[in-house]
């Protein structure tokens, strides 16, 4: 069983929010990731991390942020949430093993914007 | 970059039989292959991963095969059980394992019919 987790599962949230989606993981990983999963199941890399004050961009152009303080927490925020940004959320942290590498994925964060 | 094509999308099998999941890879250059089980409910999960200096690797009831020349892999799972039902993802990366450069297929909902 993986020790990442996300909260919340899932929230419900008005337009012009700020929200903060919590990712975090107990196995000392240098590496994270946030992919979004839109409706039919695709995975898109959003952000990712190699570590404390470390965060790119992935493929996919988000609106939202990242920050990475400490090694076992990396919270994505909306600042200003829209009915565009309702999707699943999930988190990913991998060791830096190189070829012996495994990714972790957390629960997920299904959000709802109305 | 790299695309990654996967079929079928739904691939629906009586309980006992062997089920087979197909994806193609447009990088020569990616040297792992990885295949997630996610489950309704929760994030994806490794069950299998190949790397490009051997052609077939078996874990149980499931296998994965691997022709670089033809760039396709493909996973296979006999004697299915109702447990297997789940959606499936291949991927592909150039960096050896792990989740740095995941592209990710777009899945296939596997349905288990007793």
């Amino acid at each position: 069983e993986a020790d990442i987790y996300q909260t919340p599962r899932y929230l419900v949230i008005g337009t012009g929010k700020k929200i903060t989606l919590e990712c975090s993981q107990t196995m000392g990983h240098d590496k994270m990731y946030w992919y979004q999963q839109d409706p039919g199941m695709e995975l898109h890399l959003i952000h990712y991390s190699y570590g404390v004050n470390s965060t790119e961009k992935g493929d996919l152009s988000s609106e939202s942020t990242v920050s990475r303080i400490r090694t076992e927490h990396f919270p994505l925020t909306l600042e200003s949430a829209r009915p565009s940004h309702t999707s699943q959320y999930l988190c990913a942290s991998s060791d830096d093993s190189g070829g012996r590498a495994e990714a972790f994925f957390g629960q997920g964060t299904r959000l709802t914007v109305v | 970059g790299e695309n990654v094509e996967q079929h079928p999308s739904t691939l629906s099998v009586q309980e006992g039989d062997s089920a087979v999941i197909k994806c193609t890879y447009s990088d020569s250059a990616s040297n792992y292959f990885p295949w997630y089980k996610q489950e309704l409910g929760k994030g994806p999960q490794l069950i299998i991963d190949i790397r490009s200096n051997v052609g077939e690797k078996k874990d149980q009831r499931i296998a994965v095969t691997l022709n670089k020349t033809a760039k396709h892999f493909s996973l296979h799972i006999t004697e299915t059980q109702p447990e297997d039902s789940a959606v499936y993802f291949c991927a592909a990366s150039i960096y050896g394992g792990g989740a740095d450069g995941l592209t990710f297929g777009k899945g296939t909902h596997l349905i288990i019919q007793p």
